[in-house]
Parts: C-alpha cells; structure tokens; sequence
C-alpha cells in the first residue's frame, strides 16, 4: 500500500529564511504526487503537483519541489519565507488504478517568526 | 476560491442526533471526495464517488454513509453522532480520469457534537 511520511510535525523559520518541507513515500512506482497548503480554518489548496517529466517542479506562491526517485522523496522548498506562508503544508502521494487513490501525509505545521 | 462549494459552513449539534453536509463539485469534474480532518487523526479519507457511483472506500464507520446525486453534487450523512465526529468535514473534487489527477477542495464543513 502506498504512504507518505512527513517527519517534521512542526517547523519554525523566521521571516526572509529558506525552507525545506520534507517527504517521503513508499510506492512501487512512480506515483502522482502532491503538495497542498491548508491555511487556519480553510481547505486545502494545491501548491504544486509532479507526475513526470522534469523532476523539479514550479508551484505558486514560489514554492518548488524536486522527485527524487532514488530517495523515494519529494521534497518542497522556498527560497525566502514570508510571513503570510505560515500554515499547515500536506504532502500526498496519488495512484490512478480506474479510481483516483490519495493518501495524504500527517502534515507540517509551519511557523514563521519575524 | 476553488470551485467546490459546501454547506453548511458550520453545524452544531447533540449527540444522537442525524446530519447532512453537502458538497457541489466544481463544472466538469465527476468525483467527489469526502475527508474527515480531526486534530488527533489527520486527514482521514472516507469515500469516493465517480459520476453517481462509489468507487473507493476509507476509513468510513457504518454510521456514515454518502451519496453522489445526477446533478454530481454529493451528501453525506452522518448518523446517531457521537463527541467524537466533531471534526472538519472536506469535500473534494477532481477532474474526469485522463484529467490531471489534482483534488480541489471546498472550505469545509465544521461540525460540532455537543
């Protein structure tokens, strides 16, 4: 069965840092995979997607993210982190097998001091 | 705004009791996704619909059930509720299979058992 793990629960940068969420997922095969933002009392919205192709991926609102097949891990990063990007960041890891299967990480809570 | 409407934005309620939160997917997309976010168990997946049919099941108790209407607008019902189902209740929807695989999640519904 597929997975996604994110081992940091809850991260902390201060304002103008770089940041790098980490994830990791275990599938046979290459799979779809995600990143989503989730602000306080809001939904979840899709920050960057991979499916194949260049393994370095362009989001909005500057986050990137980078395949790694060898590391089975899908990393996102912002070079500068702005005080509105504090917000709770889930990684997912997607199969389509005549059905859209996701499975979404735990998430890392992202907080941003001045 | 992601397309995806719901309602209600929140609802209160008393254990025993029966509710109903609906969810409108976005124009052309034909499933429909139900999560559960609590903050001790994540974000838990619990259904799929895909035009009008149940495709896969999460973690779903027998005390909920869902439907997914002609119009592709979805219900679920959540029966002789219990302390515990207070939690965030997402929809989500996606595009047709062969589309680009992302979710789109509405702004959720919030309910409380009391």
């Amino acid at each position: 069965a597929q997975s996604v793990t994110q081992p940091d629960i809850h991260i902390t940068v201060s304002e103008g840092a770089s940041l790098e969420l980490r994830c990791n997922y275990s599938y046979g095969a290459t799979p779809y995979l995600f990143w989503y933002v989730q602000s306080p009392g809001q939904g979840l919205q899709l920050l960057l997607k991979y499916f194949s192709g260049d393994t370095l991926v362009q989001g909005i609102k500057g986050f990137e993210a980078e395949f790694k097949r060898s590391q089975s891990s899908f990393n996102l990063r912002k070079p500068s982190v702005h005080w509105s990007d504090a917000a709770e960041y889930f990684c997912a890891v997607g199969l389509l097998r005549g059905y859209q299967k996701v499975t979404f990480g735990i998430g890392t809570k992202l907080q941003v001091i001045p | 705004d992601s397309g995806v409407t719901q309602t209600p934005k929140h609802l209160i309620t008393a254990t025993g009791q029966r509710v109903t939160l609906r969810c409108s997917p976005r124009s052309g997309d034909l499933s429909v996704y139900w999560y559960q976010q609590s903050l001790d168990q994540g974000l838990q997946f619990l259904i799929h619909y895909y035009n009008g049919e149940e495709r896969a099941k999460g973690n779903i108790l027998e005390r909920f059930s869902a439907q997914q209407f002609p119009d592709l607008h979805s219900e679920l019902n959540l029966s002789s509720l219990e302390l515990g189902d207070s939690a965030l209740y997402f929809c989500a929807s996606s595009p047709p299979l062969g589309g680009s695989y992302e979710q789109y999640f509405g702004p959720g519904t919030r309910l409380t058992v009391t």
